[in-house]
C-alpha cells in the first residue's frame, strides 16, 4: 500500500537558518504529493503541493520538488522565522480512481528559536 | 473564506459513554473525512464519505460509526467511549478534483 517517511523531529533551528524536511514516498500509482502545517492549537492547512514528476511547489518560502527517481518531495527553506515554529506533515494521494484520501507521514515538529 | 467547523474544541467524557463528534462544511463539497491524531503516529484515517449516507471505513474504523444524512455535515460517533480513544479528532473535506483537504481546528477528547 501508499505510505509516507518523513524525517523524525523534533527539529530545532535558529532563526534564518536553512530548514530541510525530509520525505519519501511508496505508491502504486502517480501520486500527488503535499505539504501541510499544523500551528499550534490548530487545524492543518495546506502549505504546498505538486502533481506530476519534477513540479516544484512554493508557498511562503517553502519550496519542494516531486522527484519521482527518488521518490522523494523534501521541504526547504532559506531562511526560518520564529514564525514557522509548527509541525509539518507530508502526505500524497495516489491517481487510482477512487482515490479520495491522503496518506500522511507521521510529521515533524519544528521549532524555532530567535 | 472556506470553513469546516468542529462542534466542540475540547470533550471530556467516562468510559462506556456515547459520543458525537460534529463537523460542518461550508463548501458544498462531496468528500468529508474524520481522523484521529496522536503523537508519534501522525494522522489515521478513520472513515470517510464521498456522498450523502454512503461512508467507506478507513485504517482504523474499530469503536467508530459515522452518519452524513446531508452533504454538509459528517458525524462522527464513538458508542461506547473507552481510554485508548483519548486523542485529537480532525474533520477534513475535500472536493473531487484536486485531493487538497480542508481541515478542521480539532476536537480534543478526554475520555476518562
Amino acid at each position: 500500500g501508499d505510505s509516507v517517511t518523513q524525517m523524525e523531529g523534533p527539529v530545532t533551528l535558529s532563526e534564518e537558518a536553512f530548514l530541510t524536511i525530509n520525505c519519501t514516498y511508496t505508491a502504486t500509482g502517480y501520486p500527488s504529493l503535499f505539504w501541510y502545517v499544523q500551528y499550534p492549537g490548530e487545524g492543518l492547512q495546506l502549505l504546498l503541493k505538486a502533481t506530476k514528476a519534477d513540479d516544484k511547489g512554493s508557498n511562503k518560502g517553502f519550496e519542494a520538488t516531486y522527484r519521482k527517481e527518488t521518490t522523494s518531495f523534501h521541504l526547504e527553506k532559506g531562511s526560518v522565522q520564529v514564525s514557522d515554529s509548527a509541525v509539518y506533515f507530508c502526505a500524497l494521494r495516489d491517481s487510482g480512481a477512487g482515490s479520495y484520501q491522503l496518506t500522511f507521514g507521521k510529521g515533524t515538529k519544528l521549532s524555532v528559536i530567535p | 473564506d472556506v470553513k469546516v467547523t468542529q462542534s466542540s474544541r475540547y470533550l471530556v467524557k467516562r468510559t462506556g459513554e456515547k459520543v458525537f463528534l460534529e463537523c460542518v462544511q461550508d463548501m458544498d463539497h462531496e468528500n468529508m473525512f474524520w481522523y484521529r491524531q496522536d503523537p508519534g503516529l501522525g494522522l489515521r484515517l478513520i472513515y470517510f464519505s464521498y456522498d450523502v449516507k454512503m461512508k467507506e471505513k478507513g485504517d482504523i474504523p474499530e469503536g467508530y460509526s459515522v452518519s452524513r444524512e446531508k452533504k454538509e455535515r459528517f458525524s462522527l460517533i464513538l458508542e461506547s467511549a473507552s481510554t485508548n480513544q483519548t486523542s485529537m479528532y480532525l474533520c477534513a473535506s475535500s472536493t473531487g478534483g484536486t485531493g487538497e483537504l480542508f481541515f478542521g481546528e480539532g476536537s480534543r477528547l478526554t475520555v476518562l
